[in-house]
């Protein structure tokens, strides 16, 4: 079975801190995929990264960088000096080949403070 | 480019009536997937298509259905509708087929059902 674990619901932080979204999961595909998506409160849900599970490395972009860990099973991500338009609703999503379908995780409400 | 368009972006339905929403994909895309997203069950894939072939399907009852057009415009009908289908309905394009690896979605359309 595949399933996407967002053990944290909301988190709240003041402006320019720096906060980790975390994001396990569980699969048997070998190949597979692993996404981040930000959801402002307009809805739309906004591509933020994939990662295929051939490839470790972690990735830094501006403020953002993410940590995929095969051993743990996990595809952390982190805003550093976060900002009041970073406050949404942030989603890591798994695709495995063996289903073909796009799992979501519950999701994780940061709201960011200023 | 345009962005994925759907419409209405909001709608209020009464319990046994049947809905109809519309995606109109990014242009050039092939692909259109939805989503249903609801506080309880989070985001669900409720099905692709592809050259208006149905490609995929998530686990939902009959009362959901879809079709694509020829000009890749989607539709996602629901008949007899339920209290329980209330939630934000997400359409997202890729330009191949399975390409939930590269998906846009678009903001989605509110139904909520009385």
């Amino acid at each position: 079975a595949q399933k996407v674990t967002q053990a944290q619901t909301e988190i709240s932080v003041v402006e320019k801190e720096d906060v980790t979204l975390d994001c396990v999961y569980e699969t048997r595909d070998t190949t597979y995929y692993l996404f981040w998506y930000k959801q402002p409160p307009s809805g739309e849900l906004v591509f933020l990264i994939r990662r295929n599970s051939f490839d470790e490395q972690n990735e830094i972009s501006g403020r953002y960088s993410w940590n995929f860990q095969k051993s743990t099973s996990s595809f952390n991500f982190t805003i550093t000096a976060s900002q009041v338009v970073d406050s949404a609703v942030y989603f890591c999503a798994l695709h495995g080949g063996a289903t073909n379908k796009l799992i979501f995780g519950t999701g994780t409400l940061l709201a960011v403070q200023p | 480019k345009a962005g994925v368009t759907q419409t209405p972006r909001y709608l209020i339905k009464t319990r046994g009536q049947q809905v109809t929403l519309s995606c109109s994909p990014i242009s050039g895309h092939r692909s259109v997937s939805w989503y249903q997203q609801t506080p309880g069950q989070g985001l669900q894939f409720l099905f692709e298509y592809f050259s208006e072939t149905q490609r995929n399907k998530g686990n939902f009852p009959g009362r959901f259905s879809g079709r694509q057009f020829s000009n890749s415009r989607s539709e996602m009908n629901v008949s007899t509708l339920e209290l329980g289908d209330s939630a934000l309905y997400l359409c997202a394009s890729s330009p191949q087929a399975g390409g939930f690896r590269e998906q846009y979605f678009g903001p989605g359309t509110r139904l909520t059902v009385t």
